[in-house]
């Protein structure tokens, strides 16, 4: 099994600050990587496909980036409403494997 | 407007069992792969079974598998999840997921959630 592997666990930052998750694989996953966007209490929302690929209706303020086994969640001019939990997710092969999770604080 | 409406959800005793629904509507539904993902409290997200757009394909995490069964009615535009032999270690909320149109397997649209807690 591919283990997704996510730092940190954590994060403070302020409005309008810039923050960077990353996310490790076992392996290789050939850019096969989403991230998803949870806030507490609500499902999850896709944000980014293919590593960098930004979905349908999510600002361009999300970027991703990477490649191999390692990837990454940029967020620009951190907003109110992105203070959540962000998870990656290999989409290469089953069994399907998230990361742990990073909580987004407000400092 | 694409939505998915789970339900089945509750408390049970180890090793009875549940059956979860999820209603979909908005999209044709025949054409998507389907998924299970579950979340324990205060944890984080876990892939539970995905299926394939006619059913014929079946996917599993190890520790559930010959436990739980994935399947859909794609003329009722349902997906189902039966849940046997349950554990404590079962207790999350059970979301469903749309595969999104692609050959890699994300999520693009989710469910509100469903509760299930196994319990004496």
């Amino acid at each position: 099994d591919i283990q997704m592997t996510q730092s940190p666990a954590s994060l403070s930052a302020s409005l309008g600050e810039t923050v960077t998750i990353e996310c490790l694989a076992s392996e290789d996953i050939y850019d096969i990587l989403a991230w998803y966007q949870q806030k507490p209490g609500k499902s999850p929302q896709l944000l980014i496909y293919d590593a960098s690929s930004l979905h349908t209706g999510v600002p361009s303020r999300f970027s991703g980036s990477g490649s191999g086994t390692q990837y990454s969640l940029k967020i620009n001019s951190l907003q109110p409403e992105d203070f959540a939990s962000y998870y990656c997710q290999n989409g290469l092969s089953a069994p399907l494997t998230f990361g742990s999770g990073t909580k987004l604080e407000i400092k | 407007e694409v939505q998915l409406v789970e339900s089945g959800g509750g408390l049970v005793q180890p090793g009875r069992s549940l059956k979860l629904s999820c209603a979909a509507s908005g999209f044709t539904f025949s054409n998507y792969g389907m998924a299970w993902v579950c979340q324990a409290p205060t944890k984080g997200l876990e892939w539970v079974a995905s299926i394939s757009t006619g059913g014929g394909n079946t996917y599993y995490r190890d520790s559930v598998k010959g436990r739980f069964t994935i399947s859909r009615d794609n003329a009722k535009n349902t997906l189902y999840l039966q849940m046997d032999s349950l554990r404590s270690e079962d207790t999350a909320t059970y979301y469903c997921a749309r595969h999104t149109d692609s050959s890699y397997i994300y999520f693009d649209y989710w469910g509100q959630g469903v509760m299930v807690t196994v319990s004496s």
